[in-house]
């Protein structure tokens, strides 16, 4: 079945620590996203890809780095310069052009201890 | 203010209950999507609109770009329709989607 991965579901961090968040998706879409939610807040954009070797910051990217070496990947690193990483992340893809459906992981909830 | 604004933010309805969640926007958008959380936190697209209407099973989708809002509709509501629905929007040209807050809906049986 096609879909989109994310890893792992849960994860406990330690300050100062780096962490990264896994996004696997095999539905060949071109763009890919990462979004942060907070509790009583609408989602807000971390980084995008729309092709491969390629990405843009979006609304909230201090703090956070991502790469797109490839096409079915999308991984976020989340740094110790994230100042209040606790929250629920997720991963997105859809086919280029604003016209298509967009696709939603499951979700990782990140803590920090 | 917030470019996406849904209402009402909290919803409790009865078993049965026809169901309204609005959305309302400031920007120019090429499409509107309305997404479902579940409360595990994945999250599902419902519709994507861009004029008139859609159906699909017990929810219908409905947008008036001269007004600049759209509806989701659930009828005969079941418990199982419990989540939070989320509008988003993205604007022509852009890669990039603009969320609302979210409903939440709790439907007792």
């Amino acid at each position: 079945d096609g879909g989109i991965t994310q890893s792992p579901k849960y994860l406990f961090r330690k300050e100062g620590q780096n962490v990264t968040l896994s996004c696997e998706q095999n539905l060949n879409h071109d763009a890919m996203y990462w979004y942060r939610q907070d509790p009583g807040q609408g989602l807000r954009l971390i980084y995008y890809s729309q092709i491969v070797n390629d990405f843009q910051k979006g609304d909230i990217a201090e703090g956070y780095s991502v790469s797109r070496e490839k096409k079915e990947s999308f991984p976020l690193t989340v740094t110790s310069a994230q100042k209040n990483p606790t929250a629920f992340y997720l991963c997105a893809s859809k086919f280029r052009s604003s016209g298509n459906t967009i696709y939603f992981g499951e979700g990782s909830w990140l803590t920090v201890v | 203010k917030n470019e996406v604004e849904q209402s009402p933010q909290n919803l409790t309805a009865q078993e049965g209950e026809f169901i309204t969640i609005n959305c309302s926007y400031s920007v120019g958008i090429s499409a509107l999507h309305w997404l479902q959380q579940h409360p595990g936190g994945g999250i599902v697209s419902l519709f994507m609109l861009s004029s008139g209407k859609k159906k699909h099973g017990r929810l219908i989708a409905t947008i008036n770009i001269q007004e600049k809002h759209s509806s989701l509709h659930i009828t005969a509501s079941h418990p199982r329709d419990s989540a939070v629905y989320i509008c988003a929007v993205s604007q022509g040209g852009s890669e990039k989607l603009v969320f609302g807050k979210g409903t939440k809906l709790t439907v007792n049986p």
